[in-house]
């Protein structure tokens, strides 16, 4: 099966700084990859995500890059702000209905003023 | 607001218990996704359901089971509790069998005593 990881576990930056968050997946047959926030006492929340038909996408501070031959993709986080501190999760999903979303450990994001 | 509902927010029961948590999903969601996050495993597929019936399996134990209903509310059903099925569970729903976005419910947290 999918297997994901994620790096690094804590990540601590200064405001307005930019944070990166790396993932690797293993499945080739992998196709869509969500980027959830999670806010402490909260459920996950989609912020960002990509298929595997296009190399990059942004939404305002947010965007994700993705490199199919390497089997890897990133959140990059610029400008960031404390209210960016959560855990942040990748995942992948392989092709097919009967296939399930695969998440990373999470990295912790801290941003301190 | 993801539009997902998850009750009871708490749970606090014994081990040796049984205990049935509820879901709805977001309007005109056919997939729902049961999660189960615990500090040392993260967020791990338990089940899948479609339009009520099972879709996929993932690492759920034989002491759990779920359902899909009529009006597309699902149920985890959790029996024989141990200490260890402490968790937070989370639901989730998407629009499409595969490779659908899925938001997250707020969660039901377990304490197993």
């Amino acid at each position: 099966g999918e297997n994901v990881e994620q790096h690094p576990s804590t990540l601590s930056v200064q405001e307005g700084d930019s944070a990166v968050i790396k993932c690797t997946y293993s499945d080739s047959a992998s196709n869509y990859f969500p980027w959830y926030k999670q806010e402490l006492g909260k459920g996950p929340q989609l912020i960002i995500d990509i298929r595997s038909n296009v190399g990059e996408k942004k939404d305002q501070r947010i965007a994700v890059t993705l490199n199919k031959t390497a089997k890897h993709f990133s959140l990059h986080i610029t400008e960031t702000q404390p209210e960016d501190s959560a855990v942040y999760f990748c995942a992948a999903f392989p092709r097919g209905t009967a296939s399930k979303l695969t998440f990373g450990t999470g990295t912790r994001l801290q941003v301190t003023l | 607001d993801s539009g997902v509902t998850q009750t009871p927010k708490h749970l606090i029961t014994a081990t040796g218990q049984r205990v049935t948590l509820r879901c709805s999903p977001r309007s005109g969601d056919l997939s729902v996704y049961w999660y189960q996050q615990s500090l040392d495993q993260g967020l791990q597929f338990l089940i899948q359901y479609y339009n009520g019936e099972e879709r996929a399996k993932g690492n759920i134990l034989e002491r759990f089971s779920a359902q899909q209903f009529p009006d597309l509310h699902s149920e985890l059903n959790l029996s024989s509790l141990e200490l260890g099925d402490s968790a937070l569970y989370f639901c989730a729903s998407s629009d499409l069998a595969g490779t659908g976005t899925q938001y997250f419910g707020p969660g039901t947290r377990l304490l197993v005593l």
